[in-house]
């Protein structure tokens, strides 16, 4: 079966930082094009980091230059790095793959995980 | 960046009546050069995921029931319920992908049973 699964959500002090995870299974992620889309509490959703299979990376201008996406083609997984972490970042995080280089609709989507930050 | 924008905020449409969400974007997402409209539309049901209903502005996802569908072109485009389900009940949004990769969402509609 094809599918994401986030982890490594939660509560972080402002300032900090946290990696999270997104592990996927009956696809290659080296072979993908995987993104990370997050959604602040009752609010829509917002674009926040892409990876092509040949490795370049896009940002979201509010994460630019404190978020780094990778990923690990070994463990199948990408990663996004989080740091200097703001209120305004809570958000559930999802993971999810684009359909082509140049078609960025999402087709498929994992369950997210939840990034609270709070002092 | 491109702005999209939804109508209406919210909606409650009644089991099997039709149901209409507008999405406009505030310049073009047709890309002449291929002819087709940048536009996806999603469903998010409570607590979970946005699923993928509809790209290229009219093309439905594999496994998307027909009564979902969509149109338009260039700023003003259109997802239509044809006869609203119980399981309909969600927010849509509308999603350009024409000008990657500053994508941006419409704000969302909420659909639910009247």
């Amino acid at each position: 079966e094809v599918q994401l699964v986030e982890s490594g959500g939660g509560l972080i002090q402002p300032g900090g930082s946290l990696r999270l995870s997104c592990a996927a299974s009956g696809f290659t992620v080296g072979s993908s094009y995987m993104s990370w889309v997050r959604q602040a509490p009752g609010k829509g959703l917002e674009w926040v980091s892409l990876i092509y299979s040949g490795g370049t990376t896009y940002y979201a201008d509010s994460v630019k230059g404190r978020f780094t996406i990778s990923r690990d083609n070994s463990k199948n997984t990408v990663y996004l790095q989080m740091n200097s972490l703001r209120a305004q970042d809570t958000a559930v995080y999802y993971c999810a793959t684009i359909s082509g280089y140049l078609y960025w609709y999402f087709d498929l989507w994992g369950r997210g995980t939840l990034v609270t930050v709070s002092s | 960046d491109i702005v999209m924008t939804q109508s209406p905020d919210s909606l409650a449409v009644s089991l099997g009546e039709r149901a209409t969400i507008n999405c406009k974007s505030s310049q073009s997402v047709l890309y002449n050069s291929n002819n087709k409209n940048y536009l996806a539309w999603y469903q998010q049901k409570p607590g979970q995921p946005p699923k993928l209903l509809i790209y290229w502005a009219s093309t439905r996802e594999s496994g998307v029931p027909d009564r979902f569908s969509g149109s338009g072109s260039g700023t003003d485009f259109t997802l239509t319920i044809s006869s609203l389900q119980a399981e309909d009940v969600a927010v849509y949004y509308c999603q350009q992908y024409f000008n990657t990769p500053r994508i941006t969402f419409g704000p969302g509609t909420k659909v639910d049973i009247k």
